[in-house]
């Protein structure tokens, strides 16, 4: 099993400002994901963040909007940028641990624009 | 590219009552196919998946779900409701190379008294 610490599990930011998310893993993996479950609705994979490589992006999201970190195999970071209202949702940290076993999640962040 | 689609936002079952979810899936490869139950203000919890072996699949808290290759679809039973399976459920895939999960929209299950 995998144990996510995610950082800040809340926060409130005004609109035109960034905020980063920290994720941190108690063991090595190879790939982690960035989800984001807006109010009332399901996960939407924002990105797969491979370590040593760019991160990929799914459709409708970019790199200068939601920028990537993955300095090693058990962190990353996730940056939400120039933030306005819409970007109000919850943000979810999770890995694979190889086996497609299932996917483990960090507690979220839940983030707020004003 | 893989996809899922979960048939109904909400349902509403009485308590004691078999519990039905639908789910349909599109993928290009052998899927696998994972049922998570998200109760209010908590995190998400798998409560079963398919990896190819049996097509039948048990899970937690007397959830089952079965895979149909021919009709495309992983639906979730139960066969008699609690108070407690109130909650909102995902039907995710993911391939057997990427390890991209792709989540449905999700279904609310409400159960009545």
């Amino acid at each position: 099993s995998a144990v996510i610490s995610q950082k800040p599990s809340r926060d409130i930011c005004q609109r035109g400002t960034s905020l980063t998310i920290q994720c941190q893993v108690d063991s090595q993996v190879t790939m982690m994901f960035w989800y984001r479950q807006q109010p009332g609705q399901s996960l939407t994979l924002i990105a797969t963040a491979n370590q040593g490589s760019e991160a990929t992006y799914e459709s409708g999201f970019v790199i200068d909007k939601f920028p990537i970190s993955r300095p090693n195999l058990t962190f990353s970071t996730l940056t939400v940028s120039n933030m306005s209202p819409e970007d109000s949702s919850i943000y979810l940290c999770s890995v694979d641990l190889g086996t497609n076993e299932k996917l483990f999640f960090g507690s979220g962040t839940q983030l707020s624009v004003l | 590219a893989q996809s899922v689609t979960q048939l109904g936002s909400h349902v509403s079952v009485s308590e004691g009552a078999l519990v039905l979810l639908r789910c349909n899936y599109s993928s290009s490869v052998p899927p696998y196919l994972f049922w998570y139950v998200q109760y209010p203000n908590q995190g998400l919890q798998l409560l079963l998946k398919y990896t190819s072996a049996a097509t039948l699949v048990k899970g937690i808290n007397g959830f089952e779900a079965e895979f149909k290759k021919s009709e495309t679809s992983f639906h979730l039973t139960k066969p008699s409701a609690h108070m407690s399976d109130a909650a909102e459920y995902f039907c995710a895939v993911s391939d057997t190379a990427g390890f991209k999960t792709i989540f449905g929209a999700g279904t609310r299950l409400f159960v009545k008294a």
